[in-house]
């Protein structure tokens, strides 16, 4: 398995510009997130997805987009970048809840790094 | 307002020395604690989930306890190696069936030669 998968590594970005953030797992899993972590700060929950066709809030939701087509890919829009968004974003899933103390194990990619100027 | 707190920020220690890291948190209603290690670079690496019932846990070297009644827990790094050198989160989440959960800002542990 190559667990979570996440493209692009690094991307510079003007400001205005629009960018999609690619994300895949191969576990089956139901459950992913998006985070972005900034220095010195804790992740925050940006957007997540209990399901194929399903997707919520998170913490931080403002300037991004997430869709859900399939099981296996949870991808991240961007419009019009700003550079609030400079940061690196990591995408995650897990099992279902209802799967208990499995479920509480996150599985995160290696991160996009981003910054718009 | 629900908060993680950890402690230090950064930490040095020497190769083969003990080391442990603190967490103090508010959330409520707890479900769970986590800790995680975050390599430079990399995404976080699950290390030990925790849940109300449980006071310790241990993975490998690393081992980590909970009180759930003083809302703290710890992370202890038994014969430090080079490899530990990273960031350790401590994750907490509630119980209300959603997804509130709180990620500390990390401690970032440095091992020396």
């Amino acid at each position: 398995n190559a667990g979570v998968t996440q493209t692009p590594k690094f991307r510079i970005l003007k400001i205005g510009q629009s960018m999609t953030l690619q994300c895949t797992q191969d576990m089956n899993h139901n459950y992913m997130y998006w985070y972005r972590q900034d220095p010195g700060m804790g992740l925050k929950l940006i957007y997540y997805s209990v399901g194929a066709g399903i997707t919520d809030k998170g913490e931080v939701p403002n300037g991004y987009n997430v869709s859900r087509s399939t099981t296996e890919d949870f991808p991240l829009r961007l419009e019009l970048a700003a550079p609030s968004q400079t940061s690196v974003y990591f995408c995650a899933s897990s099992y279902s809840r209802m799967a208990r103390q499995a479920a509480y194990e996150q599985y995160f990619g290696p991160g996009t790094r981003l910054t718009v100027t | 307002k629900n908060q993680v707190e950890q402690s230090p920020q950064s930490l040095i220690i020497l190769e083969g020395k003990n080391c442990t890291l603190q967490c103090n948190y508010t959330v409520s209603p707890f479900s769970n604690l986590r800790w995680y290690k975050q390599d430079t670079g990399r995404g976080p690496v699950s290390l030990t989930i925790m849940t109300f019932s449980e006071n310790t846990k241990s993975n490998g070297r690393y081992t980590a306890t909970l009180d759930a009644d003083t809302k703290q827990s710890s992370l202890h790094i038994t014969a430090s190696q080079l490899s530990d050198s990273a960031s350790y989160i401590c994750v907490v989440s509630e119980s209300t069936g959603g997804f509130k959960t709180i990620f500390g800002a990390g401690t970032r542990l440095f091992v020396k030669a």
